[in-house]
Formats: C-alpha cells, sequence, structure tokens
C-alpha cells in the first residue's frame, strides 16, 4: 500500500503570511511529486512538481522534497485570500506496474483570511 | 475550449440504472485514467488505461467498467447503479512518455444516485 499523508487541516494564516503546507509518503522509491490546488467544487489543478532534492520555487510557490525523510512540502509566499483551497499532494512510484500512477493524500483545506 | 472534456457535468439517476459517463481529450495524451471523489476521502482510482489495448484496474474498480475506444476517448460505465456510487467523478490525462507525468484533469461529473 502506497500511503501518502497530509494534514486535513483547516490550515488558516492571515493575508500576506508564508502558509506552509506538509505531506508524507511511504514508498521510499518514489521520483516524482505533484501539488495540485482544488476549490470547492472544481478539478483539480496542477500547481507544481518536483523530482529532486532540494527546492523549486515558481512566482510565490515554493515546492520543497527531502527523499531521505520521505517529505515533500509547499510553501504559499504573500498568500492572498484566492489561494483558499483544498491542497493536494499526489507521488509517482515511477517504477513497474505502478509506472504513470499517481497516488493522492486526502488534501490539506488553505483558509487565507483578509 | 478545454482539452479535457467530461459529459455530462451533472446527473442524477436511479438505484438499478446503467450510466456511462464520457472523457474526450484533445491533449494527444496516451494515457488516461478515471478517478471518484468523496468528501474526506480524496481521489480514488477507478481505472486507467495506458494506450488504446491497454486497460487496468484501480483501487476500486467493483460496480464499474471501462472502454476506450480511441486514443482521445475513455468511458466509464456503471453497469447496475447503486447509492454509495454517488460520487464526483474525474478524467485525468498524462503523456505516455517517462515517468513522473503531471496529470491533467476534466472538470468532472457530479453524479447522484437516489
Amino acid at each position: 500500500q502506497k500511503e501518502v499523508e497530509q494534514n486535513s487541516g483547516p490550515l488558516s494564516v492571515p493575508e500576506g503570511a508564508i502558509a506552509s503546507l506538509n505531506c508524507t509518503y511511504s514508498d521510499r522509491g518514489s521520483q516524482s511529486f505533484f501539488w495540485y490546488r482544488q476549490y470547492s467544487g472544481k478539478s483539480p489543478e496542477l500547481i507544481m512538481f518536483i523530482y529532486s532534492n532540494g527546492d523549486k520555487e515558481d512566482g510565490r510557490f515554493t515546492a520543497q522534497l527531502n527523499k531521505a525523510s520521505q517529505y515533500v512540502s509547499l510553501l504559499i509566499r504573500d498568500s492572498q485570500p484566492s489561494d483558499s483551497a483544498t491542497y493536494l499532494c499526489a507521488v509517482n512510484p515511477g517504477r513497474g506496474s505502478t509506472l504513470g500512477r499517481l497516488y493522492f493524500g486526502r488534501g490539506t483545506q488553505l483558509t487565507v483570511w483578509p | 475550449d478545454a482539452d479535457v472534456t467530461q459529459t455530462p457535468r451533472n446527473r442524477i439517476t436511479k438505484t438499478g440504472k446503467r450510466i456511462m459517463l464520457e472523457c474526450s481529450q484533445t491533449k494527444g495524451h496516451d494515457r488516461m485514467y478515471w478517478y471518484r471523489q468523496d468528501p474526506g476521502l480524496g481521489l480514488r482510482l477507478i481505472y486507467y488505461s495506458f494506450d488504446v489495448k491497454d486497460i487496468n484496474k484501480g483501487e476500486i474498480s467493483d460496480g464499474y467498467s471501462v472502454s476506450r475506444q480511441a486514443q482521445a476517448k475513455f468511458s466509464l460505465s456503471l453497469e447496475s447503479a447503486i447509492p454509495n456510487q454517488t460520487a464526483l467523478y474525474f478524467c485525468a490525462t498524462s503523456e505516455g512518455t517517462g515517468e513522473g507525468q503531471p496529470q491533467h484533469f476534466g472538470d468532472g461529473t457530479r453524479l447522484s444516485i437516489l
């Protein structure tokens, strides 16, 4: 069983603050990692992906990966009310019969208040 | 126009009815997926297909069947619908080459079974 764990939240931060979303995974050999944003009743939207240890930045978003600790995080700087959504972490084991599949966490609900 | 189109967007039907949800894509991707999403349970994989001749069961395939009519089309059927299949259903696609390709989602079908 390939587990992907996220705190369900809700995580509440004021506008302009940094929001930190965390995800752990059980399959040590996992190769690629994705963050999706999902507004209520809408489809998941890809925000970022990361393959290598370290940080990857895209605008206000930074993904951080630590394969040794089996941990991936998403930082949102200068949080805006429009960032209020559920954030899904997804992991691809990248080998064998699971090649191409993504395993999703249950998501963390983020609320950014004005 | 959306790259991944799901029809219908909403459907209400009765227990025991046969239902087909359709997905078509213009992204040229080889891989297609069907998920269901229930509150608090995250995204769960029903079936996936890596090309027209390849169909694989996901985590929760019982009570469902699929057909990959062409590279661009992947349909999900509920042979005899039951109320606990009430959920939000998503189709997704990804590229067929390489590992760790992100998945791109359609807008979803909200299915209610009475």
